[in-house]
């Protein structure tokens, strides 16, 4: 089973909105990273935020991390026609297994 | 970008074939993976190596089998594919593992019919 749930599944907003997705793991970890994907592509690292960190910025990007609550959250402020991708959380805890999550859709309307 | 090559990018096999995916990296990097993707799962791990001549399991590897004899070139093979493989699948690499960025190939297209 997945480690990481991405909430909601699918995300549609106008240009210049924020865009705020969550996501949730089942066992402790050592750290929690972003990706992103564009349609066809590879995926792209965006941020990581390690167990002992609660908040972390990256440009227009803010990652918060909540371990008590076992969830992450990506807010992308001020979104763009090109951040119309699928985003993904993936989490390790050990054994070098990194584990996504099945990832939101966001869809940025002009 | 990471140099990483995944061949082929697109394949089409029959049933009960053996197949092999190639990923080559040009990075140096000691950690590949292998994942595969599909709607509704998400990017799901195959298996995984921490050094040449070294693999273990991931979540989903039944019917893979995988090898490391360099460490530029990560193998995955199906050995008799089946349509339940028809999938992206994703080569990745990472310096050292845990806590560390993991850069991804552009992937590779398996049609199994």
């Amino acid at each position: 089973s997945q480690q990481g749930e991405e909430d909601p599944q699918a995300l549609s907003i106008q240009e210049g909105e924020n865009a705020t997705m969550n996501c949730s793991y089942k066992t402790s970890i050592n750290n929690l990273q972003w990706y992103r994907q564009n349609s066809g592509r590879g995926l792209v690292h965006l941020i990581l935020i390690r167990s002992n960190e609660r908040e972390k910025h990256s440009g227009r990007l803010r990652v918060t991390l909540d371990t008590s609550k076992k969830s992450s959250s990506l807010l992308i402020t001020a979104s763009r026609a090109a951040d119309t991708a699928s985003y993904f959380c993936a989490t390790d805890s050990s054994a070098s297994k990194i584990i996504f999550g099945s990832g939101t859709r966001l869809s940025i309307r002009p | 970008d990471a140099g990483i090559t995944q061949s082929p990018r697109h394949k089409v096999t029959e049933t009960g074939t053996p197949v092999t995916l190639r990923c080559h990296q040009t990075e140096n990097h000691r950690y590949m993976y292998w994942y595969r993707q599909d709607p509704g799962h998400g990017l799901r791990l195959i298996h995984y190596s921490y050094g040449v001549k070294d693999t273990d399991k991931g979540e989903v590897s039944d019917g893979y089998s995988v090898s490391r004899s360099k460490t530029e070139d990560f193998l995955l093979t199906l050995e008799s594919a089946t349509s339940s493989q028809t999938s992206v699948y994703f080569c990745a690499i990472s310096d050292t593992g845990l806590g560390n960025t993991i850069y991804f190939g552009e992937g590779s297209w398996l049609t199994v019919v």
